[in-house]
């Protein structure tokens, strides 16, 4: 069945440091991926997306690959901040439904000083 | 512009009580979701609604109803509250089919006791 998934519940790095988030997905038909963050006490927030004709997607401070072939999603912050702090989620988009979106459990993202 | 918004921010039930939860968005979204948030289990999909008029279960629908109201607004209701309904609950909304950047309201603390 569809499932979406992450190796490590939680990561901690050093601040400057470059983090790696992972994320395993089962369903070969999905076509679109999305990692969020979400602050403690907040709803989770858009960070970067990724279509399934791409292997490699950047924005600002912040790099997303995606592996079809293992079905490997990963989520690369470059000089790690103590504002990067939060639970990261990815989710996919199932592509035989309209609209339904399927989260990972997340990883807890630890800066330490 | 005020995105998604929630109501109420907590409660409080007794087992076997009902509720309605609110959300609206002030976006012009099309499709609307409803989640609910457990440690350890990550976002689920309870619910969610295109387009005005439809509604489609998602993970976990047993126990609760939703209902598109209209375009801006769609709500969750337990009939009959149980202390496993206890959980934050998240109300996000997406301008258009696929691909689109989800956008997620504050959420909603339940405890069922």
């Amino acid at each position: 069945g569809e499932s979406v998934g992450l190796h490590l519940p939680t990561l901690s790095v050093q601040e400057g440091d470059n983090s790696i988030i992972n994320c395993a997905y089962s369903n070969s038909a999905s076509d679109y991926f999305i990692w969020y963050k979400q602050e403690s006490g907040k709803g989770p927030q858009f960070i970067i997306d990724i279509r399934s004709n791409m292997d490699k997607r950047q924005g600002q401070r912040v790099t997303v690959l995606l592996n079809k072939t293992v079905k490997h999603l990963s989520l690369q912050i470059a000089a790690t901040q103590p504002g990067d702090s939060a639970v990261y989620f990815c989710a996919e988009n199932t592509l035989n439904r309209d609209d339904k979106i399927i989260f990972g459990k997340g990883t807890r993202l630890h800066i330490l000083p | 512009n005020a995105g998604v918004t929630q109501t109420p921010k907590f409660q409080v039930l007794k087992t076997g009580q009902s509720m309605t939860l609110q959300c609206a968005q002030d976006m012009n979204h099309n499709s609307m979701y409803w989640y609910r948030q457990d440690p350890g289990m990550g976002l689920r999909l309870i619910y969610y609604s295109a387009s005005e008029g439809t509604t489609d279960k998602g993970e976990v629908p047993n126990g609760y109803n939703v209902s598109r109201l209209n375009k801006r607004e769609f709500s969750l209701r337990l009939e009959s509250a149980a202390p496993s309904q206890t959980s934050v609950y998240f109300c996000a909304s997406i301008r258009a089919a696929r691909q689109e950047t989800q956008y997620f309201g504050p959420g909603t603390r339940l405890l069922v006791l």
